[in-house]
């Protein structure tokens, strides 16, 4: 079956460490997207990625990484440099950038600063 | 600039009861795309309509249907006849039509049916 995949479902982290929340998707899908959901602030997007080897920062990129090297593959890794990580972080993609197809979207990663 | 405004951060309603969960964007754009998504506790967004900007149709499918004004930037979402499984988040997004694909999200709306 197609479709994005997200791991680890639950992620806990020490406070300046990094870690790395991995988004895989056998949909052939061009496009990716990296976003962050905090209660009652909607989605934010932090990264994007219409091709491999290419990304461009979203609104709230700060204290976030990110690799293109494969189509099918768009980790995102969170520093020590971000303040506040707790959040859950929802993966994207789309068929292109072609404004008209809608956004497939993985399970999600729950991340927890102690 | 994009905005989506959700006004609405929760609402509750009792099974078999109708709901409109309203939707209102900012653009300047003359081309652009309208989708609503539903989060289930689960988590995962699921997807349930787009509407380009030049397609002012209502659109109906089973007991949800959406109501597209562009004299008034609206896309609201009913759902007639509302089930317990019909609670979950709810958001509103818009696309720009002339730039990469991004979304631009509403705060999103809680919604419980009660049975």
């Amino acid at each position: 079956d197609g479709g994005i995949t997200q791991s680890p479902k639950y992620l806990f982290r020490k406070e300046g460490q990094n870690v790395t929340l991995s988004c895989e998707q056998n949909l052939n899908h061009d496009a990716m997207y990296w976003y962050r959901q905090d209660p009652g602030q909607g989605l934010r997007l932090i990264y994007y990625s219409q091709i491999v080897n290419d990304f461009q920062k979203g609104d709230i990129a700060e204290g976030y990484s990110v690799s293109r090297e494969k189509k099918e593959s768009f980790p995102l890794t969170v520093t020590s440099a971000q303040k506040n990580p707790t959040a859950f972080y929802l993966c994207a993609s789309s068929p292109r950038g072609d404004s008209y197809n809608e956004q497939f979207f993985g399970p999600g990663t729950r991340l927890t600063v102690l | 600039a994009q905005k989506v405004t959700q006004a609405q951060t929760e609402i509750s309603v009792v099974e078999k009861e109708d709901v409109t969960l309203d939707c209102v964007y900012e653009t300047r754009d003359t081309t652009y795309y309208l989708f609503w998504y539903k989060q289930p506790p689960s988590g995962e967004l699921v997807f349930l309509i787009r509407r380009n900007s030049f397609d002012e149709q209502n659109e109906i499918s089973g007991r949800y249907s959406w109501n597209f004004q562009k004299s008034t930037s609206s896309f609201n979402f009913t759902i007639t006849a509302s089930q317990v499984v019909d609670s979950a988040v709810y958001f509103c997004a818009l696309r720009r039509g002339s730039t990469l694909g991004r979304l631009y999200f509403g705060r999103g709306t809680q919604l419980t049916v009660w049975p």
